[in-house]
């Protein structure tokens, strides 16, 4: 019963570092959904994706980049680190679009110093 | 623009019911989800509401009014555990999620 696991937990990067938040999903999802949830609003979508192949821009994409390689995996790449990407970010995939339910994972908190 | 409304803190006394609002305003409407996040964790779907009225889960409830852009979480028999952030979504015409900012909920003994 893994669900959506998300690595790392708790991550400090410095300004101008790169790194990758790795998402991975066992219930065979074709949607999955990267989000960050910053103190005080709602959880902005980063990127999503419908299915192996294919991603697309959410609402606030600029600073992230992502693949989708496999039904499974969806690693969000994070590119000349900045201070406003200090954050929680969650990683969700739902079976798709619809009146389903998101599971999401653990969540990553990164600092970015 | 789109945008959801939904008070920042409630308390309530364990035992009790409470009820937490939520207004909103999408391009289009597919639907209306709740879920509960404890701190520190990921946010865990509570219910989904489509079509108006009262939807009826163990001691959750969730009401929807399309016409009026509302719906509310009723949490009845409230215990410790309640003790969360309650986030309203809604679901455009594009089936992307429009997020509130949340509501804590605090249950005093």
């Amino acid at each position: 019963n893994a669900g959506v696991t998300q690595t790392p937990k708790f991550r400090i990067l410095k300004i101008g570092q790169s790194m990758t938040l790795q998402c991975a999903q066992d219930m065979n999802h074709n949607y999955m959904y990267w989000y960050r949830q910053d103190p005080g609003m709602g959880l902005k979508l980063i990127y999503y994706s419908v299915g192996a192949g294919i991603t697309d821009k959410g609402e606030v994409p600029n600073g992230y980049n992502v693949s989708r390689s496999t039904t499974e995996d969806f690693p969000l790449r994070l590119e000349l680190a900045a201070p406003s990407q200090t954050s929680v970010y969650f990683c969700a995939s739902s079976y798709d679009e619809m009146n389903t339910e998101a599971f999401f994972g653990q969540g990553t908190r990164l600092t970015v110093v | 623009g789109q945008n959801i409304d939904q008070p920042t803190e409630m308390t309530a006394t364990e035992g009790a019911i409470v009820q937490i609002n939520c207004t909103y305003q999408t391009s289009g409407f597919n639907g209306l989800f709740w879920y509960q996040q404890h701190a520190g964790e990921a946010p865990t779907f509570l219910s989904y509401n489509v079509l108006d009225g009262l939807e009826e889960k163990g001691r959750f409830s969730s009401f929807l009014s399309r016409s009026k852009g509302y719906s509310y979480l009723l949490l009845k028999e409230l215990q410790m555990k309640d003790s969360a952030s309650y986030l309203c979504a809604a679901m455009d015409s594009n089936y992307q999620l429009i997020w509130g900012a949340g509501t804590k909920l605090i249950i005093k003994p």
